[in-house]
């Protein structure tokens, strides 16, 4: 899979927008992008994903650059209940025997009441 | 439909006891993983089984083993367990290997303690 870059930790204030990052350079055209989030204690939860287009759903939206190289998780209204560990990823439409479901350390989002 | 059901969901182990965490999808999806999250760490891949019928080692396989059963299920067993293997373990599906156009499906979660 393609390498992704995030921050560390962000950090947000209670119902204010926040923009998490993600640079994922070496992306390959058939390849999806994907967000899920890790709240405390849980599992991590699929959040999003695109391919070109911007996306949106009831969590999230997804801005995916021009050349794909990068892309953003925007949560227009930041809770208490989304501080949770973001993670970004690549990954192709079909798979392949060499690709694993490996995940980078993330951005920890901390929202401040 | 319950997606990714991981049993138990607490366990406490002596050094040296065995134990098997289960795991079962019900979407029919080819491929399963399991991790392991120390505390304040990321999700390191142990082992994954792209297809039903093959096994393959992730990040950290030492002092596990792993049994996919059918398609449907996919278990991971501590043969001697270690103070060094507390920690939580979750299972994961995807449709594809490395999880494809639709990604990823994770369980709750296995607490695991070794004293």
């Amino acid at each position: 899979d393609a390498k992704t870059t995030q921050p560390n930790s962000m950090e947000s204030n209670e119902e204010e927008p926040v923009h998490l990052p993600c640079n994922h350079s070496t992306i390959s055209g058939t390849d999806y992008i994907h967000w899920y989030r890790q709240l405390p204690s849980q599992g991590p939860e699929y959040v999003i994903h695109g391919l070109t287009s911007n996306v949106n759903n009831r969590m999230a939206s997804l801005a995916i650059a021009e050349d794909r190289k990068s892309s953003t998780l925007i949560l227009h209204r930041a809770t208490l209940r989304d501080a949770a560990v973001y993670y970004c990823r690549v990954s192709r439409l079909y798979g392949g025997s060499n690709y694993k479901l490996t995940f980078g350390k993330g951005t920890l989002l901390t929202v401040n009441p | 439909n319950a997606g990714v059901t991981q049993t138990p969901k607490f366990q406490v182990l002596k050094t040296g006891q065995s134990m098997t965490l289960q795991c079962a999808q019900d979407m029919n999806h080819n491929s399963m993983y399991w991790y392991r999250q120390d505390p304040g760490m990321g999700l390191r891949l142990i082992y994954y089984s792209a297809s039903e019928g093959t096994t393959d080692k992730g990040e950290v396989p030492n002092g596990y083993n792993v049994s996919r059963l059918n398609k449907r299920e996919f278990s991971l067993r501590l043969e001697s367990a270690a103070p060094s293997q507390t920690s939580v373990y979750f299972c994961a599906s995807s449709a594809f290997i490395g999880g494809g156009a639709r990604g990823a499906f994770f369980g709750q979660g296995t607490r695991l303690t070794v004293v």
